[in-house]
């Protein structure tokens, strides 16, 4: 068992920029989520796929972010014209759809605009 | 609206101390309500769960009722180890709508000295 991973684990970027981060979850899990914590705070939840469709996204996702799940496995998080307020740890979970109370979190990729 | 407010810490405890996490929540419908729990240097990892009203969740010596006439899942441990230093952070899953958000709270940090 793999568990759920992340790259990078860390970003460092400049304001304007364009960055794009990657998540493998759990093999058989079909359902993958993204969230962004900040410090002090907790996950807060920005969209989640089951399979390869995005079926629901946050207010907080701007149109700036942008999710995929082209096959159903991995998925990526691409951020467009970074701002300092994206600085962040962006999180990824898998589970099962059968268990989806059970996530599964990955490492994190801790984003830092400077 | 759906949201989780939990104790703030960070708490210290001597071992074998007592210890709560006081969390209450607010929600749309009738949610689940997990704690997670943040090792150093770690991802999230479910703690333990309740599904509804009265249910007690537990794992590893902790506990939480879910308590409908107070909004209220705190977690207890009856007698902390070193090895529980972690952030605490309580959730719940909102059934409204397509069912799949989780709300967390901003955490607990807890401290367990020798």
């Amino acid at each position: 068992d793999t568990g759920v991973s992340q790259d990078p684990r860390h970003k460092i970027t400049k304001r304007g920029q364009n960055v794009t981060f990657r998540c493998d979850p759990i093999s058989e899990h079909n359902r993958l989520y993204w969230y962004r914590q900040t410090l002090g705070q907790g996950p807060e939840f920005l969209t989640y796929f089951q399979n390869e469709a995005q079926l629901e996204k946050s207010r907080l996702l701007s149109d700036r972010f942008s999710a995929e799940r082209p096959k159903g496995s991995f998925s990526t998080l691409e951020i467009q014209r970074t701002e300092q307020g994206d600085s962040a740890m962006y999180l990824c979970a898998s589970s099962l759809a059968a268990s989806a109370d059970e996530q599964y979190f990955g490492p994190g990729t801790r984003l830092t605009v400077t | 609206g759906n949201s989780v407010t939990q104790m703030e810490g960070p708490v210290t405890l001597s071992e074998e101390a007592f210890l709560t996490i006081n969390c209450t929540y607010t929600a749309t419908g009738y949610p689940s309500l997990f704690w997670y729990v943040q090792y150093p240097g770690e991802g999230l990892q479910l703690l333990l769960k309740a599904t509804k009203a009265d249910d007690k969740g537990s794992n590893k010596g902790f506990e939480a009722t879910y308590r409908k006439e107070t909004t209220s899942f705190h977690l207890e441990k009856g007698s902390v180890q070193v090895s529980d230093s972690a952030v605490y952070f309580c959730a719940l899953r909102s059934f409204w709508g397509t069912g799949n958000q989780f709300y967390f709270g901003t955490g607990t940090s807890l401290t367990v000295i020798p």
